[in-house]
Protein backbone atom coordinates (compact mmCIF):
# COMPACT_ATOMS: atom_id res chain seq x y z
CA UNK A 1 0.00 0.00 0.00
CA UNK A 2 1.39 3.32 -1.13
CA UNK A 3 2.19 5.31 2.09
CA UNK A 4 2.92 9.83 1.15
CA UNK A 5 4.96 11.21 3.66
CA UNK A 6 5.88 14.87 4.67
CA UNK A 7 8.51 16.00 7.06
CA UNK A 8 8.59 18.12 8.78
CA UNK A 9 4.80 18.85 9.43
CA UNK A 10 5.58 22.58 9.51
CA UNK A 11 8.83 24.87 8.83
CA UNK A 12 9.26 28.54 9.56
CA UNK A 13 11.88 30.33 7.27
CA UNK A 14 12.90 34.17 7.24
CA UNK A 15 12.04 35.79 3.62
CA UNK A 16 14.55 35.61 1.21
CA UNK A 17 16.28 32.15 1.95
CA UNK A 18 15.74 29.30 -0.43
CA UNK A 19 14.12 26.10 1.31
CA UNK A 20 13.82 22.44 0.15
CA UNK A 21 10.18 20.58 1.47
CA UNK A 22 10.55 16.66 1.29
CA UNK A 23 8.32 14.29 0.20
CA UNK A 24 8.89 10.38 1.01
CA UNK A 25 6.82 7.48 -0.63
CA UNK A 26 7.09 3.76 -0.03
CA UNK A 27 6.37 2.38 -3.53
CA UNK A 28 8.24 3.38 -6.02
CA UNK A 29 6.05 2.68 -8.72
CA UNK A 30 4.93 5.47 -9.66
CA UNK A 31 3.00 7.06 -12.68
CA UNK A 32 3.48 10.32 -11.96
CA UNK A 33 3.56 12.81 -8.60
CA UNK A 34 2.62 16.17 -8.45
CA UNK A 35 2.65 18.98 -5.95
CA UNK A 36 -0.03 21.82 -4.21
CA UNK A 37 -0.28 24.60 -2.81
CA UNK A 38 -3.13 25.44 -0.30
CA UNK A 39 -3.73 28.53 1.44
CA UNK A 40 -6.03 28.47 4.41
CA UNK A 41 -9.87 27.89 3.13
CA UNK A 42 -9.02 27.32 -0.30
CA UNK A 43 -8.65 25.12 -2.46
CA UNK A 44 -5.65 22.93 -4.09
CA UNK A 45 -3.50 25.08 -6.61
CA UNK A 46 -1.63 22.68 -8.56
CA UNK A 47 2.70 23.63 -8.70
CA UNK A 48 4.45 21.38 -10.70
CA UNK A 49 3.22 17.94 -12.40
CA UNK A 50 6.82 15.48 -12.52
CA UNK A 51 6.11 12.02 -14.62
CA UNK A 52 7.41 9.30 -13.69
CA UNK A 53 10.23 9.25 -16.99
CA UNK A 54 11.15 12.82 -15.61
CA UNK A 55 13.71 13.65 -12.93
CA UNK A 56 12.78 17.25 -12.60
CA UNK A 57 10.26 20.33 -13.11
CA UNK A 58 10.45 23.80 -12.67
CA UNK A 59 7.88 27.23 -13.02
CA UNK A 60 9.62 30.38 -11.46
CA UNK A 61 11.07 30.28 -8.32
CA UNK A 62 10.30 26.38 -7.65
CA UNK A 63 12.01 22.91 -9.13
CA UNK A 64 10.82 19.56 -8.13
CA UNK A 65 12.58 16.98 -8.26
CA UNK A 66 12.10 13.66 -8.62
CA UNK A 67 14.18 10.01 -7.70
CA UNK A 68 11.40 6.85 -8.17
CA UNK A 69 14.69 4.75 -6.48
CA UNK A 70 14.86 6.39 -3.38
CA UNK A 71 10.97 6.72 -3.15
CA UNK A 72 11.79 10.83 -2.71
CA UNK A 73 10.88 14.14 -4.50
CA UNK A 74 11.86 17.93 -3.10
CA UNK A 75 10.23 20.80 -3.73
CA UNK A 76 12.41 23.99 -3.75
CA UNK A 77 11.55 26.97 -3.25
CA UNK A 78 14.01 30.06 -4.34
CA UNK A 79 14.40 33.62 -2.60
CA UNK A 80 11.65 33.00 -0.67
CA UNK A 81 8.88 35.28 0.04
CA UNK A 82 5.94 35.95 2.35
CA UNK A 83 3.19 35.34 -0.04
CA UNK A 84 4.52 31.73 0.04
CA UNK A 85 3.51 30.78 3.14
CA UNK A 86 1.20 28.45 2.69
CA UNK A 87 0.41 24.41 2.96
CA UNK A 88 2.62 22.14 0.60
CA UNK A 89 0.83 19.08 -0.13
CA UNK A 90 2.32 16.17 -2.53
CA UNK A 91 0.71 13.39 -3.60
CA UNK A 92 1.40 10.46 -6.18
CA UNK A 93 -0.45 8.51 -8.47
CA UNK A 94 0.76 4.47 -9.25
CA UNK A 95 -1.34 4.41 -12.31
CA UNK A 96 -3.11 6.39 -15.36
CA UNK A 97 -6.64 5.64 -13.78
CA UNK A 98 -5.40 5.49 -10.62
CA UNK A 99 -6.23 7.47 -7.47
CA UNK A 100 -3.62 9.75 -6.22
CA UNK A 101 -2.19 9.71 -2.42
CA UNK A 102 -1.62 12.34 -0.50
CA UNK A 103 0.76 13.90 2.01
CA UNK A 104 -0.24 15.23 4.93
CA UNK A 105 1.34 18.24 3.90
CA UNK A 106 4.23 20.85 5.29
CA UNK A 107 2.62 24.23 6.51
CA UNK A 108 5.17 26.77 5.46
CA UNK A 109 5.59 29.98 7.56
CA UNK A 110 8.25 32.64 5.45
CA UNK A 111 9.13 35.27 8.77
CA UNK A 112 9.07 39.00 7.03
CA UNK B 1 -12.14 31.67 -17.60
CA UNK B 2 -11.95 27.52 -17.44
CA UNK B 3 -12.04 26.41 -14.04
CA UNK B 4 -14.05 24.35 -11.64
CA UNK B 5 -16.82 25.98 -9.52
CA UNK B 6 -17.90 24.67 -6.05
CA UNK B 7 -21.03 25.92 -4.19
CA UNK B 8 -22.25 27.09 -1.63
CA UNK B 9 -18.69 28.03 -0.29
CA UNK B 10 -20.08 27.70 3.25
CA UNK B 11 -23.24 24.79 3.87
CA UNK B 12 -25.11 24.55 6.99
CA UNK B 13 -26.80 21.42 7.85
CA UNK B 14 -29.17 19.98 10.78
CA UNK B 15 -29.39 16.87 12.31
CA UNK B 16 -30.91 14.31 10.12
CA UNK B 17 -31.06 16.80 6.93
CA UNK B 18 -29.51 15.58 3.39
CA UNK B 19 -27.13 17.96 1.90
CA UNK B 20 -26.11 18.35 -1.95
CA UNK B 21 -22.78 20.53 -2.81
CA UNK B 22 -22.41 21.57 -6.18
CA UNK B 23 -19.58 20.97 -8.40
CA UNK B 24 -19.45 21.99 -11.67
CA UNK B 25 -16.34 22.22 -14.36
CA UNK B 26 -15.66 23.49 -17.64
CA UNK B 27 -12.37 22.14 -18.46
CA UNK B 28 -14.32 19.00 -20.85
CA UNK B 29 -12.22 16.47 -18.32
CA UNK B 30 -13.84 13.41 -18.46
CA UNK B 31 -12.13 12.38 -14.33
CA UNK B 32 -14.03 14.09 -11.29
CA UNK B 33 -13.69 13.64 -7.71
CA UNK B 34 -14.87 14.45 -4.06
CA UNK B 35 -12.44 14.34 -1.55
CA UNK B 36 -13.20 15.32 2.59
CA UNK B 37 -9.92 17.44 4.35
CA UNK B 38 -10.27 17.05 7.93
CA UNK B 39 -7.46 18.71 10.54
CA UNK B 40 -4.76 16.71 11.33
CA UNK B 41 -6.08 13.79 8.33
CA UNK B 42 -4.80 14.93 5.16
CA UNK B 43 -7.30 14.31 1.76
CA UNK B 44 -9.90 11.48 1.59
CA UNK B 45 -11.55 10.42 -0.85
CA UNK B 46 -14.83 9.79 -1.28
CA UNK B 47 -16.29 9.37 -4.90
CA UNK B 48 -14.65 9.30 -8.22
CA UNK B 49 -15.96 9.38 -11.78
CA UNK B 50 -13.75 8.51 -14.67
CA UNK B 51 -16.74 8.89 -17.16
CA UNK B 52 -20.47 9.95 -17.71
CA UNK B 53 -22.88 7.87 -16.19
CA UNK B 54 -20.66 5.97 -14.10
CA UNK B 55 -18.52 6.44 -10.39
CA UNK B 56 -16.90 4.36 -7.93
CA UNK B 57 -16.11 4.38 -4.41
CA UNK B 58 -13.32 5.68 -2.94
CA UNK B 59 -12.21 5.18 0.74
CA UNK B 60 -14.96 6.79 2.79
CA UNK B 61 -18.17 6.70 0.61
CA UNK B 62 -20.35 5.21 3.35
CA UNK B 63 -23.12 7.90 4.31
CA UNK B 64 -22.11 10.09 0.56
CA UNK B 65 -23.99 9.47 -2.71
CA UNK B 66 -23.01 10.82 -6.29
CA UNK B 67 -24.52 11.08 -10.02
CA UNK B 68 -22.71 12.09 -13.34
CA UNK B 69 -25.62 12.49 -15.39
CA UNK B 70 -23.21 15.28 -17.40
CA UNK B 71 -19.76 15.55 -17.91
CA UNK B 72 -19.35 19.25 -16.19
CA UNK B 73 -21.36 17.93 -13.18
CA UNK B 74 -20.47 15.99 -10.12
CA UNK B 75 -22.70 16.55 -7.38
CA UNK B 76 -21.98 15.12 -3.78
CA UNK B 77 -24.85 14.47 -1.36
CA UNK B 78 -24.30 13.96 2.46
CA UNK B 79 -26.86 12.28 3.92
CA UNK B 80 -28.26 12.21 7.40
CA UNK B 81 -26.31 8.53 7.28
CA UNK B 82 -23.13 10.23 7.94
CA UNK B 83 -22.06 10.58 11.16
CA UNK B 84 -19.14 13.25 11.32
CA UNK B 85 -20.05 15.46 7.92
CA UNK B 86 -18.47 18.67 9.92
CA UNK B 87 -15.64 19.61 7.55
CA UNK B 88 -14.26 20.95 4.44
CA UNK B 89 -15.46 19.39 0.86
CA UNK B 90 -13.25 19.81 -2.32
CA UNK B 91 -13.96 18.87 -5.92
CA UNK B 92 -11.59 18.19 -8.23
CA UNK B 93 -10.80 16.82 -12.33
CA UNK B 94 -8.38 15.65 -13.77
CA UNK B 95 -6.34 16.25 -17.13
CA UNK B 96 -5.96 13.62 -20.09
CA UNK B 97 -1.92 13.96 -18.67
CA UNK B 98 -2.96 12.97 -15.42
CA UNK B 99 -2.49 16.45 -13.14
CA UNK B 100 -5.59 16.96 -10.85
CA UNK B 101 -7.43 19.95 -10.25
CA UNK B 102 -9.14 21.29 -7.54
CA UNK B 103 -12.30 23.80 -6.51
CA UNK B 104 -12.69 26.09 -3.98
CA UNK B 105 -14.03 23.97 -1.19
CA UNK B 106 -17.42 23.64 0.40
CA UNK B 107 -16.87 24.05 4.23
CA UNK B 108 -19.99 21.62 5.57
CA UNK B 109 -20.93 22.51 9.27
CA UNK B 110 -23.51 20.27 11.45
CA UNK B 111 -25.42 22.22 13.41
Amino acid sequence: KQEVTQIPAALSVPEGENLVLNCSFTDSAIYNLQWFRQDPGKGLTSLLLIQSSQREQTSGRLNASLDKSSGRSTLYIAASQPGDSATYLCAVRRGRDDKIIFGKGTRLHILP
Amino acid sequence: DGGITQSPKYLFRKEGQNVTLSCEQNLNHDAMYWYRQDPGQGLRLIYYSQIVNDFQKGDIAEGYSVSREKKESFPLTVTSAQKNPTAFYLCASKTGGNEQFFGPGTRLTVL
